[in-house]
């Protein structure tokens, strides 16, 4: 079974820049999630979507981060414009679905601001 | 709203030694406890879960936690670490259909 698969793995901007991260679910789940995991700290939501839906967003800055689910499979996640603070790995995982449903996790998308 | 504690921020063991690594949660409801587990390069993944019943788990690797309610706590254990347990190692907990909230973390570090 294929797992999540995310791209970019890495990538470097500038602060101000904008840049998108992809995220492949494990086919068949509906639910997906955006986690930021900053240097030293453990996984943060940023966003839950359960099929195309968005189940909660009440973490994620808004004025300058979006995502959607295309379709209720694919996923993207945008910054724009991004700050120094928003340098941390980016995970995307998936479950059959929520609740008690285990994740799985994506290798994840390292973001650096310089 | 669920908050997650890990006591250790690194843990360094010989091999053989016994591991108890602390995991406390804020919740006053029913919960649903997770310990994810990060080995070098790889991504996240489950070692265990406790939803309900024996509150002595059991996971993969010989990795088992106990779920002690009045102490709102649910610490990792295993009896005798091996090298390949060198990872970093997170507690997580949700309620309900509520996301998973983590812990900051726990580097394992097994030296020969």
């Amino acid at each position: 079974e294929a797992g999540v698969a995310q791209s970019p793995r890495y990538k470097i901007i500038e602060k101000r820049q904008s840049v998108a991260f992809w995220c492949n679910p494990i086919s068949g789940h509906a639910t997906l999630y955006w986690y930021q995991q900053i240097l030293g700290q453990g996984p943060k939501l940023l966003i839950q979507f359960q099929n195309n839906g968005v189940v909660d967003d009440s973490q994620l800055p808004k004025d300058r981060f979006s995502a959607e689910r295309l379709k209720g499979v694919d996923s993207t996640l945008k910054i724009q414009p991004a700050k120094l603070e928003d340098s941390a790995v980016y995970l995307c995982a998936s479950s059959l679905t929520g609740g008690t449903g285990e994740l799985f996790f994506g290798e994840g998308s390292r973001l650096t601001v310089l | 709203a669920q908050s997650v504690s890990q006591h250790n921020h690194h843990v360094i063991l010989s091999e053989a030694a016994s591991l108890e690594l602390g995991c406390n949660y804020s919740y006053g409801g029913t919960v649903n406890l997770f310990w994810y587990v990060q080995y070098p390069g790889q991504h996240l993944q489950l070692l265990l879960k406790y939803f309900s019943g024996d509150p002595l788990v059991k996971g993969i690797k010989g990795f088992e936690a106990e779920f002690i309610k009045s102490k709102f706590s649910f610490n990792l254990r295993k009896p005798s670490v091996q090298w390949s347990d060198t990872a970093e190692y997170f507690c997580a907990v949700n309620s309900g259909n509520t996301p998973l909230v983590f812990g900051k973390g726990t580097r394992l570090s097994v030296i020969a």
